[in-house]
């Protein structure tokens, strides 16, 4: 059963510095990963989809790494602002089952 | 824009009353899926469907049942309701099952006295 976890659970930083958020994932036998925004009371906007046959995905500000192999991908937000402050969550999709969830982490960007 | 639409937003109901929770998407996407979150828990799958006439059990589903009668829609329907099924509750669609970008709604906040 794909387990999917997320580290740090609460993160918070000054505005204007670079930071990265960690997932994991236990199955590496995946078909894509998403990261997520969630702002609160919204529902999930999805940020960046990497397909298992790639590496990284770029938007704007975001890159977002995949290692298969190890099982871990990673969130690059650059230039950090208050206006990134939200819960970020990833998802990974593998075998017959939809997407599974992590917890996500709650990022504080401080201006 | 195509989007995805849940009601009611927010619902307040009694124990033991049946509830029915609304998702209508108009991407024409063929798969739908019910998610709820719970601080602690983050999102779990509740039921999903890839198709018209296509029901699927989830992680969390007992208590909770779905039909799928056309693509634009998927009710969430909760027999009778329980506190524990206090929650969150998100619908979201996509157009490929695991390559596909998924696509969420606003949430519908539940609330069982």
């Amino acid at each position: 059963k794909q387990e999917v976890t997320q580290i740090p659970a609460a993160l918070s930083v000054p505005e204007g510095e670079n930071l990265v958020l960690n997932c994991s994932f236990t199955d590496s036998a995946i078909y894509n990963l998403q990261w997520f925004r969630q702002d609160p009371g919204k529902g999930l906007t999805s940020l960046l989809l990497i397909q298992s046959s790639q590496r990284e995905q770029t938007s704007g500000r975001l890159n977002a790494s995949l290692d298969k192999s190890s099982g871990r991908s990673t969130l690059y937000i650059a230039a950090s602002q208050p206006g990134d402050s939200a819960t970020y969550l990833c998802a990974v999709a593998s075998g017959n089952t939809p997407l599974v969830f992590g917890k996500g982490t709650r990022l504080s960007v401080i201006a | 824009d195509a989007e995805i639409t849940q009601s009611p937003r927010h619902k307040i109901t009694e124990t033991g009353r049946q509830v029915t929770l609304a998702c209508h998407q108009t991407w024409n996407h063929n798969n739908m899926f019910w998610y709820r979150q719970d601080l602690g828990h983050g999102l779990r799958l509740i039921h999903y469907s890839y198709g018209v006439q296509d029901t699927n059990k989830g992680e969390v589903s007992d208590g909770y049942s779905v039909s799928r009668s056309n693509t634009e829609d998927l009710p969430l329907t909760l027999e009778s309701a329980a506190s524990s099924q206090t929650s969150v509750y998100f619908c979201a669609s996509s157009a490929a099952i695991n390559t596909g970008e998924l696509f969420f709604g606003e949430g519908s906040r539940l609330t069982v006295l």
